[in-house]
């Protein structure tokens, strides 16, 4: 039972690259979510996924795409990375009703 | 949206006293109020939470208070040890409108031994 795992741990890319974060969840859980956390702040919601094929924005949306391919698995895409987006970015599950679990991030650096 | 502010943004408490931190939202329909601790390097990790419909909430040397008029809430540690030292959040949301979360700026902790 690993619970929320997320892939890679760590990223470089130089800007205009792209990639997609990896996170999945084996806790049968319905609403996913993602967030970044810049240094010495809190963190924002970027995307968020109720259930299965739904999917809305966050907070702070811009420059990022995601993609919730079944129950388990909610991918966010950058499709053309900036050093703005360097952060540490974290996937959460629900238990229903209200509790979020976090994974243990991915830490993104743009250079 | 929803505003979440946090205070203080540092505190440093001696091992064995109490500490408290203090929050402030914007949203009056917001119904939902975990609290977090993050370790250096780590995930955040759930400590506590409180709904609308509640106005105090313990779990041994943590509790948490919530006064929906003010609009604020607040974390209680006591008898705080070493371990306690960690980067604190707290965060608000309306459950009805997809329980998204927002946070507060976070509150670094030190307990000197």
């Amino acid at each position: 039972n690993a619970g929320v795992t997320q892939t890679p741990k760590f990223q470089v890319l130089k800007t205009g690259q792209s990639m997609t974060l990896q996170c999945a969840q084996d806790m049968n859980h319905n609403s996913m979510y993602w967030y970044r956390q810049d240094p010495g702040m809190g963190l924002r919601l970027i995307y968020y996924s109720a259930s299965e094929g739904t999917t809305d924005k966050g907070e702070v949306p811009n420059g990022y795409n995601v993609s919730r391919l079944n129950k388990r698995e909610f991918s966010l895409r950058l499709e053309s990375a900036a050093p703005s987006q360097t952060s540490v970015y974290f996937c959460a599950t629900q238990k229903e009703p209200y509790e979020q679990y976090f994974g243990p991030g991915t830490r993104l650096t743009v250079t | 949206g929803e505003n979440v502010e946090q205070h203080p943004s540092t505190l440093s408490v001696q091992e064995g006293d109490s500490a408290v931190i203090k929050c402030t939202y914007s949203d009056s329909a917001s119904n939902y109020f975990p609290w977090y601790k993050q370790e250096l390097g780590k995930r955040p990790q759930l400590i506590i939470d409180i709904r609308s419909n509640v106005g105090e909430k313990k779990d041994q040397r943590i509790a948490v208070t919530l006064n929906k008029t003010a609009k604020h809430f607040s974390l209680h540690i006591t008898e705080t040890q070493p371990e306690d030292s960690a980067v604190y959040f707290c965060a608000a949301s309306i459950e009805a409108a997809g329980n998204k979360l927002t946070f507060g700026g976070g509150t670094r902790v030190l307990v000197k031994p």
